[in-house]
């Protein structure tokens, strides 16, 4: 079945650090890629996505491209921030997963300032 | 612009008794997504419904766990006898198709005694 890998955390940064969290995913179709991030005590958040290969999602800094040749969807930013602090979740929704979000483990990102 | 809203944000059970989560979705919306959370790992989707419906419910455990999406009012997931294994945070999420992107509450976390 379709599934989502993500690279374990937590990932700790120096603030203004160059930020990679990887992801790739297996699936039978063309899925859609999504990341999403989870704030201490909160729900998740929307962060971006990408419905095509080749696409790339951006929103507050943060950029991913969805690669089919290698089955990626790499989470980037070039100067993160301590407000960045939070769980990063790697998802693909596809129609052969019935509609269904399947999603990475998280990543767990910590800034120190 | 109220996004989707779930209710209680904390809950406490005992064992044995029954919980009852909340889940009023986006305007516009009906479809509707539940999820369960375990502490330090990612969501695994249980349910999902669109108005009075059940779509698929594959992810649902086969006893105690049944959720519902009335005409009118939020959906409800309901938990009966309820054992220290559900403690969990559920989140629901909506959309208004079923291939449009699904946004999330913050959030019922359940804990049980």
């Amino acid at each position: 079945g379709d599934s989502v890998t993500q690279m374990e955390g937590p990932v700790t940064l120096s603030e203004e650090a160059f930020l990679t969290i990887n992801c790739t995913y297996t699936a039978t179709g063309y899925p859609s890629l999504f990341w999403y991030v989870q704030y201490p005590g909160e729900g998740l958040q929307l962060l971006l996505k990408a419905t095509k290969a080749d696409d790339k999602g951006s929103n507050k800094g943060f950029e991913a491209t969805y690669r089919k040749e290698t089955t990626s969807f790499h989470l980037e930013k070039g100067s993160v921030q301590v407000s960045d602090s939070a769980v990063y979740f790697c998802a693909l929704w596809a129609r052969d997963s019935n509609y269904q979000l399947i999603w990475g483990a998280g990543t767990k990102l910590i800034i120190k300032p | 612009n109220a996004g989707v809203m779930q209710n209680p944000r904390h809950l406490v059970r005992r064992r044995g008794q029954e919980a009852r989560l909340r889940c009023s979705p986006m305007k516009g919306h009906s479809h509707v997504y539940w999820y369960r959370q375990l502490p330090e790992e990612g969501l695994k989707f249980m349910v999902y419904l669109q108005k009075e419906n059940i779509i698929d419910e594959s992810g649902m455990p086969k006893e105690r766990f049944s959720a519902e999406f009335p005409k009118e009012g939020p959906s409800i997931l309901r938990i009966q006898q309820v054992v220290r294994g559900d403690s969990a945070a559920y989140f629901c999420a909506s959309s208004a198709d079923r291939d449009q992107p699904q946004h999330f509450g913050d959030g019922t976390r359940l804990s049980i005694l």
